[in-house]
């Protein structure tokens, strides 16, 4: 079953406007929430994560939302800049890591 | 720093042969998975270790046998090799009380 889910797989944004990715999940144990960046060829890399304990984490151009009541994840990108071209993972923790399919977000000069 | 390391990057193997992935870190952390990426999947956990000499199944651990002999290796083995198994591998590695997971780069199986 596919506890974490992104139902969007992919996302094209104008470079300067706001990239917004979004992430669903069924567990409510999950106790801390991740989102990861890839690049072709390359291993997941951590971005950004959130306490199931707060509703928003800011980090630079990155911002993470949770809303636990509707067991939604937002991750919102502003000003989106072509470097941020990739595949974008949500996951969440429990007593292991569950990810989500993945979104593939396209920055378009 | 060299993070974590994968050998080897990409392999192809016929069906009902065996062959082991190796995964090593340097940053001396505990916890050690090893997770396959699907199209339309993402990232499923098939096995990991919370530390030297222990082992876990995760969400897909049929077909595959893990070892942690040493903290810094964790290996993942195919016993006998499927088309199913097909897949690209990553393992990763964290820290006690960090939920941050550090990646290696990948490797790509394809089995025929």
């Amino acid at each position: 079953d596919q506890q974490v889910k992104q139902n969007s797989p992919s996302l094209s944004v104008q470079e300067g406007r706001i990239s917004i990715l979004n992430c669903d999940y069924t567990n409510s144990m999950f106790d801390y929430f991740l989102w990861y960046k890839k690049y072709p060829a390359e291993g997941p890399t951590f971005l950004i994560s959130i306490s199931s304990i707060k509703d928003k984490n800011e980090d630079g151009r990155f911002t993470v939302f949770l809303n636990k009541s509707a067991k939604h994840l937002s991750l919102h990108i502003v000003p989106s800049q072509p470097g941020d071209s990739a595949v974008y993972f949500c996951a969440a923790h429990n007593n292991d890591m569950r990810f989500g399919a993945g979104t593939r977000l396209t920055v378009k000069p | 720093n060299a993070g974590v390391t994968q050998t080897p990057k990409f392999r192809v193997l016929k069906t009902g042969q065996s062959m082991t992935l190796l995964c090593a870190q340097d940053m001396n952390h505990e916890y050690m998975y090893w997770y396959r990426q699907d199209p339309g999947m993402g990232l499923r956990l098939i096995h990991y270790s919370v530390g030297e000499g222990t082992t876990a199944k995760g969400e897909v651990p049929d077909g595959y046998n893990v070892s942690r002999l040493k903290k810094q290796n964790f290996l993942l083995g195919l016993e006998s090799a499927a088309p199913s198994q097909t897949s690209v591998y990553f393992c990763a590695s964290r820290k006690t009380g960090m939920y941050e997971q550090y990646f290696g780069p990948g490797t790509r199986l394809t089995v025929t």
